[in-house]
């Protein structure tokens, strides 16, 4: 069974600075797909960001942009020019090949400071 | 579009009373579905998926149960509720790979 890891509880960010969430994950597959997905207060789930683990190229979205390190299993979320809006629970996610199972990891509790 | 629809949105419900969450998926064909739970403050536990009708798999064994009746519905239960079964509940579906997971609203059951 594949696991996903954030290992940051909490973190905290000024308004406008970049901020970098840690994702690994372990898995024996080699073909799989990489999510993050934003959970605001009113916990709805949002996806922010996805990246195909056969591509080198990191994915961007915007301000948010991934460092997909597929040797280490690391997965990274990056967010630039941080907003109030971006204060959130962010949950790293892992889908198998075959596209049918979703495991997530514990999640990183976001706050944008003014 | 694809749609999907969990109720309710928060229930209460005495320690032992059984449980019935409901969630439907509009505009698509044999999606996968996932009901997750999620602890206050924390992360999101896989408790069923399923690919089919009648194809269930169970991640954590434990007082729940799901089913899928009809291709587009899924159904979490529980018999007797325990006060460890609060939480919110999230439905998903996807459809094949590379698709990200649609969530529904999500239910807050509170067992006191």
């Amino acid at each position: 069974a594949q696991t996903v890891t954030q290992s940051q509880p909490e973190m905290s960010v000024q308004e406008a600075e970049t901020v970098t969430l840690s994702c690994t994950y372990d898995t024996s597959e080699s073909n799989y797909y990489l999510f993050w997905y934003k959970q605001p207060p009113s916990r709805q789930m949002i996806l922010v960001i996805r990246q195909e683990a056969y591509k080198q190229q990191n994915a961007t979205e915007n301000r948010f942009s991934v460092n997909f390190q597929k040797a280490a299993k690391s997965f990274s979320l990056k967010i630039s020019d941080s907003q109030l809006g971006d204060t959130a629970m962010y949950f790293c996610a892992f889908m198998n090949g075959a596209g049918n199972m979703l495991t997530f990891g514990g999640g990183t509790r976001l706050m944008v400071k003014p | 579009s694809q749609t999907i629809h969990q109720w309710p949105a928060t229930l209460v419900q005495p320690v032992g009373s059984p449980l019935s969450l409901e969630c439907t998926v509009e505009g698509t064909s044999n999606p996968n579905l996932y009901w997750y739970r999620q602890a206050a403050g924390r992360g999101l536990q896989l408790l069923f998926y399923s690919v089919g009708i009648g194809q269930i798999s169970s991640e954590v064994p434990q007082n729940l149960s799901a089913s899928r009746p009809q291709d587009r519905q899924f159904i979490l239960s529980s018999k007797k509720l325990l006060l460890s079964d609060s939480g919110f509940y999230l439905c998903a579906w996807n459809f094949g790979s590379n698709t990200e997971a649609f969530f529904g609203q999500g239910t807050r059951l509170t067992v006191v």
